[in-house]
């Protein structure tokens, strides 16, 4: 069964230094997205991403936050400088167009740890 | 605008008791996705159930059953003679927005069933 690649599983990093988070999405999917969970807390949408732009974002998604897909294969986090409270597991995922089957498919996450 | 609720935050029972997962949603779009999300101990976010808003029929799948009831913007998940291996954090999820929509979730209930 296809799966979604998410590197590196944990991630350690001093408050103020860039980080990038990084996805490999099912291949024939078409709309990607970055969650975040805060230890112990919900999970929180932050972006979605449609024919190599942003369709949607919150407001965590500032403008310490990008995206990109550099390859076509490849989606990516950035963090431009982390903070503490950036500390949390980022989810990504991905999923195809076909209608009636929204199916998200979940990578197993990044735990960034900023200290 | 689009919610999901879980009212309960934490549920504790006892081995081979059923136990009934809460989930009630708000929107008002017309045609919309609900999943269960299971988040074991260790982080990943493991799909349990996709429902469309069209389709209102209960599902059975072994020990777990959906209750889908639209009347009450409800989507309850029951366990049927829990396992200590059942224990985890429980994610109601709601897509809206069509095709170019994007996935929201409950809060959580952490479920902890005790030998």
């Amino acid at each position: 069964e296809p799966e979604v690649t998410q590197t590196p599983s944990h991630q350690v990093t001093q408050m103020g230094q860039e980080v990038i988070l990084r996805c490999v999405p099912i291949s024939n999917h078409l709309y990607f997205y970055w969650y975040r969970q805060i230890l112990g807390q919900k999970v929180e949408f932050l972006v979605s991403f449609y024919n190599n732009e942003i369709s949607e974002k919150s407001e965590i998604f500032d403008d310490q936050f990008s995206v990109e897909r550099p390859d076509g294969s490849n989606f990516t986090l950035k963090i431009r400088s982390t903070k503490l409270e950036d500390s949390a597991m980022y989810f990504c995922a991905s999923r195809n167009i076909l209608p009636g089957n929204y199916g998200y498919t979940f990578g197993s996450g990044t735990r960034l740890t900023v200290v | 605008a689009q919610k999901v609720t879980q009212a309960q935050t934490e549920i504790s029972v006892v081995e081979k008791e059923d136990v009934t997962l809460d989930c009630v949603y708000e929107t008002r779009d017309t045609t919309y996705y609900l999943f269960w999300y299971k988040q074991p101990p260790s982080g990943e976010l493991v799909f349990l159930i996709r429902r469309n808003s069209f389709d209102e029929q209960n599902e059975i799948s072994g020990r777990y059953s959906w209750n889908f009831q639209k009347s009450t913007s409800s989507f309850n998940f029951t366990i049927t003679a829990s396992q200590v291996v059942d224990s985890a954090v429980y994610f109601c999820a709601f897509h809206y927005g069509g095709s170019q929509g994007n996935l929201i979730f409950g809060k959580g209930t952490k479920l902890s069933v005790k030998p």
